[in-house]
Formats: structure tokens, C-alpha cells, sequence
């Protein structure tokens, strides 16, 4: 079975803080590829990034960044020196073999001035 | 890049009537799309693989003869909410795939369906 966890529901932060989204996964697959996608109040999906299996390799863009640990099966987000434009809804996701993605529940951040 | 345009943002509609959402991608084409529901503050639950020229792959629970599917391009897949009641208010959206191996994935903009 193909899972992704999000435990934090909902996570509240002062502007400039740093903040980590934790995404833990389950899969059999020994090839997967892993999502963040940012949800804004407006409804559409904002790509965040990929990661596939085989790369575990941390990534840094701008103020986002990712930890990527297949010895514990997560794939944590951190945002450095949050702003109020990053509140949203961030959902972690684990690809099917149909291509087809699994979301976890979502962590809404809340990024206060 | 890709994208994958879905059309109405939003949608009222009396309870009995049929919805129709479309999903179209615009430079790219999809032999597969997606169909996802998302209750109010809620996750994103796969209702459907739409296929191009052949029948809709429904998840376990989704209604098929409620939710029909019809994938007649390879840039359109539409979702008609048939007979609609309250309890199908909800926010649909589709996805494709593009880049070699399906490694990037696009979303609609979302429908935001309230039956009344």
C-alpha cells in the first residue's frame, strides 16, 4: 500500500520564523517519486518540486529547501525566514503506478506579520 | 511550461441538474488525465483516470453512473456530475502528465461546484 503522512494539521508561525512541513511516506516500490505542491486560498495547485527515489540529494531553492531520508522514509520541506505570502496549504504526494497521486491530509501554515 | 486549463472556476447549480467540467491541456497531449475531489479543508482524493478512447478507471466508492467521464481527445477530458445533490458540492480538479516517463504533473485550476 502507497501512503503519505502529514502529522501537522496546522502549523502557526511569525513572519521571518523558519518552519519545516514533515512528509513521512510508505511504498513498496523501489522506484517512487515524491511531491510538494502549495495549495493558496484560491484553490490551484503550485508545483513545488519532485524527488525521485534514486536522488537523495537535499535540494535548496530560494528560502524553500528539502530533506530527503529513505532510511526513514521522509521527505521534509523547510521554509527559512517565512512570509506572509507563503501561508497556504502544502500537501506532500507519492506517485502511483498509475500515475496517479497520493496526497497526504495537508499541513496549513499560517504565516503572521 | 504545460498547462492544463479547467473551465468553470466556479459553479451553482440547482439540486437535480447536471454539471459539466472541463479539462483541457493546452500545449501539450494527454492520453491520461485525472480527476480529484477535495472536501473543505480536506485532502485530495483520486476519483477517476480519464483514458483517451476508452472507458474511465473509477476509484472504489466514486459512483460511476454520477460521475461520468468522457476523454474524447487527447486535449479534453470533461466530468459531468449528473443529478446533482448538496452532498456533491465540493472543489474538483483535474492533472496530466507531461515530460518523458509522466514526471511532472499539472493541475486545473479547480472547480468550485455548490448545488443548492
Amino acid at each position: 500500500a502507497q501512503k503519505v503522512t502529514q502529522a501537522q494539521t496546522e502549523i502557526s508561525v511569525v513572519e521571518k520564523e523558519d518552519v519545516t512541513l514533515d512528509c513521512v511516506y510508505e511504498t513498496r516500490d523501489t522506484t517512487y517519486y515524491l511531491f510538494w505542491y502549495k495549495q493558496p486560498p484560491s484553490g490551484e495547485l503550485v508545483f513545488l518540486i519532485r524527488r525521485n527515489s534514486f536522488d537523495e540529494q537535499n535540494e535548496i531553492s530560494g528560502r524553500y529547501s528539502w530533506n530527503f531520508q529513505k532510511s526513514t522514509s521522509s521527505f521534509n520541506f523547510t521554509i527559512t525566514a517565512s512570509q506572509v505570502v507563503d501561508s497556504a496549504v502544502y500537501f506532500c504526494a507519492l506517485r502511483r503506478s498509475g500515475y496517479a497521486l497520493n496526497f497526504g491530509k495537508g499541513t496549513s501554515l499560517l504565516v503572521t506579520p | 511550461g504545460a498547462v492544463v486549463s479547467q473551465h468553470p472556476s466556479r459553479v451553482i447549480c440547482k439540486s437535480g441538474t447536471s454539471v459539466k467540467i472541463e479539462c483541457r491541456s493546452l500545449d501539450f497531449q494527454a492520453t491520461t488525465m485525472f480527476w480529484y475531489r477535495q472536501f473543505p479543508k480536506k485532502s485530495l482524493m483520486l476519483m477517476a483516470t480519464s483514458n483517451e478512447g476508452s472507458k474511465a478507471t473509477y476509484e472504489q466508492g466514486v459512483e460511476k453512473d454520477k460521475f461520468l467521464i468522457n476523454h474524447a481527445s487527447l486535449t479534453l477530458s470533461t466530468l459531468t456530475v449528473t443529478s446533482a445533490h448538496p452532498e456533491d458540492s465540493s472543489f474538483y480538479i483535474c492533472s496530466a502528465w507531461t515530460g518523458e516517463g509522466g514526471t511532472e504533473a499539472f493541475f486545473g485550476q479547480g472547480t468550485r461546484l455548490t448545488v443548492v
